[in-house]
């Protein structure tokens, strides 16, 4: 079966950092996703990674290693409005998103 | 309209009725998507579209119908509604259905059947 494992929740403080894990058993694999999702909203683009290493983009950064099915988002210098839940998707081998289902992500000042 | 719209924002139906949700992107893009969300629960997949007058199965299809007339219009149907299939529904599209290409979303319907 296919399988994406996110912790369910996080809490961090304001100005630190935090790191997400996301590790994922599929069925081929065509790339990996971060979404952002606020509450009652809907889910927004973060990243994208399809090669192994390192993807920086301002203060989110994300990881990806295809050998060991795993992945991992960096959010540096938190702020409050960072508190939301962090989607991992994986494109499969027949081009589909799977879903984990997210970590909610919880700033205390 | 800007991006991709749903409607209506959200909705209470009886067991047994009919609905459909309606989905309109404006950005010209390729492929479409339905998911249901569900507390504690990914995104679940249920029909896509990866090209005007084509439509998939997803992940959960059974009681869902989709068509596309068009590029720009993509609506669910539930046939016969069952409290089961309470969610919120989020619409999607993207460019096209091939590697790479990031998934933008409406704002959702949330959805009660009673």
């Amino acid at each position: 079966g296919q399988n994406i494992d996110q912790p369910t929740e996080m809490t961090a403080t304001e100005g630190a950092i935090v790191q997400i894990n996301c590790t994922y058993q599929t069925s081929g694999f065509n790339g990996l996703f971060w979404y952002q999702q606020h509450a009652g909203e809907a889910p927004t683009f973060l990243s994208y990674n399809v090669l192994d290493g390192l993807e920086e983009k301002g203060r989110f950064s994300s990881f990806l290693s295809r050998s060991k099915g795993y992945s991992y988002l960096l959010l540096k210098e938190l702020q409050m409005k960072d508190s939301a839940s962090y989607l991992c998707a994986v494109t499969d081998s027949n081009y589909q998103l799977i879903w984990g289902a997210g970590t909610k992500l919880i700033i205390k000042p | 309209i800007a991006g991709i719209t749903q409607a209506p924002t959200s909705q209470i139906l009886a067991a047994g009725r009919r609905m459909t949700l309606r989905c309109t992107q404006d950005m010209r893009h390729n492929a479409m998507y339905w998911y249901r969300q569900d507390l504690g629960l990914g995104l679940r997949l249920i029909h896509y579209s990866n090209t005007a007058g084509t439509t998939g199965k997803g992940e959960v299809p059974d009681g869902y119908s989709v068509s596309r007339a068009n590029t720009d219009d993509f609506p669910l149907t539930l046939a016969s509604a069952v409290p089961s299939q309470t969610s919120v529904y989020f619409c999607a599209s993207s460019d096209s259905s091939g590697v790479g290409n990031e998934q933008f979303f409406g704002p959702g319907t949330r959805l009660t059947v009673l």
